[in-house]
């Protein structure tokens, strides 16, 4: 089955203690991206990846690192959480041959306390 | 920042009833598509209609394209208490680099009172 897959569903942390949100693919889609959603502000881009080695900034990409070593993973990666990065996210993958259907995963909801 | 912004923000109907949302957007666009998100769900792609393209159908949903206006709609139609969710619209406006950079507006929430 085609899925996007993120792990874990739900975390609660504390400020600074540095966490990773996985993100694996199973349809040899080039392009990956990480997107928060907060109430009111819709989805906000915070990395996108159009292939292994090629990472670029969304539009909010403060305090996120992202990494993609292999073609089916991109991990979202907080070094020093704040409470200002508590939000739903949502891992998302396509083709990038500009057909442009992106297929997301089920979210991680993230608490910073 | 937001390409797309959604019209009305929350809208409430009757089962059977049509529903129709509007979408604005800023910028030129090589493509727009019209997402659904069930509550705290991922979102589903539902169509895509490019920029060269002035409407679109499927199923029971029909997407409209003025790109003169800088806008688009999305109807529902007979919608079905199974349609309550929220609906966003995406715009991919590429960058230089030739790649797609797909932005999406604040969303529609839905409601269909059975």
């Amino acid at each position: 089955e085609a899925q996007v897959t993120q792990n874990p569903r739900y975390l609660i942390t504390v400020t600074g203690k540095k966490l990773t949100v996985t993100c694996s693919q199973n349809m040899n889609h080039e392009y990956m991206s990480w997107y928060r959603q907060d109430p009111g502000l819709g989805l906000r881009q915070i990395y996108y990846s159009m292939n292994v080695e090629v990472t670029d900034k969304g539009d909010v990409p403060e305090g996120y690192k992202v990494s993609r070593k292999e073609k089916r993973n991109f991990p979202l990666i907080l070094e020093s959480p704040s409470p200002n990065q508590t939000s739903l996210y949502f891992c998302a993958s396509s083709f990038w041959t500009g057909n442009g259907e992106l297929f997301f995963g089920e979210g991680s909801r993230l608490t910073v306390l | 920042s937001q390409q797309g912004e959604e019209d009305p923000q929350a809208l409430s109907i009757q089962e059977g009833e049509n529903a129709t949302m509007n979408c604005s957007y800023k910028t030129s666009i090589n493509n727009l598509q019209w997402y659904r998100q069930n509550s705290g769900r991922g979102l589903v792609h539902l169509i895509l209609i490019r920029s060269n393209e002035r409407e679109k159908h499927s199923g029971r949903l029909r997407v409209t394209l003025d790109t003169s206006k800088k806008s688009s709609s999305l109807l529902i139609t007979a919608s079905r208490a199974a349609d309550t969710a929220s609906y966003f619209c995406a715009t991919d406006a590429g960058n230089s680099g030739g790649y797609q950079k797909v932005t999406f507006g604040t969303g529609t929430k839905l409601q269909v009172i059975p």
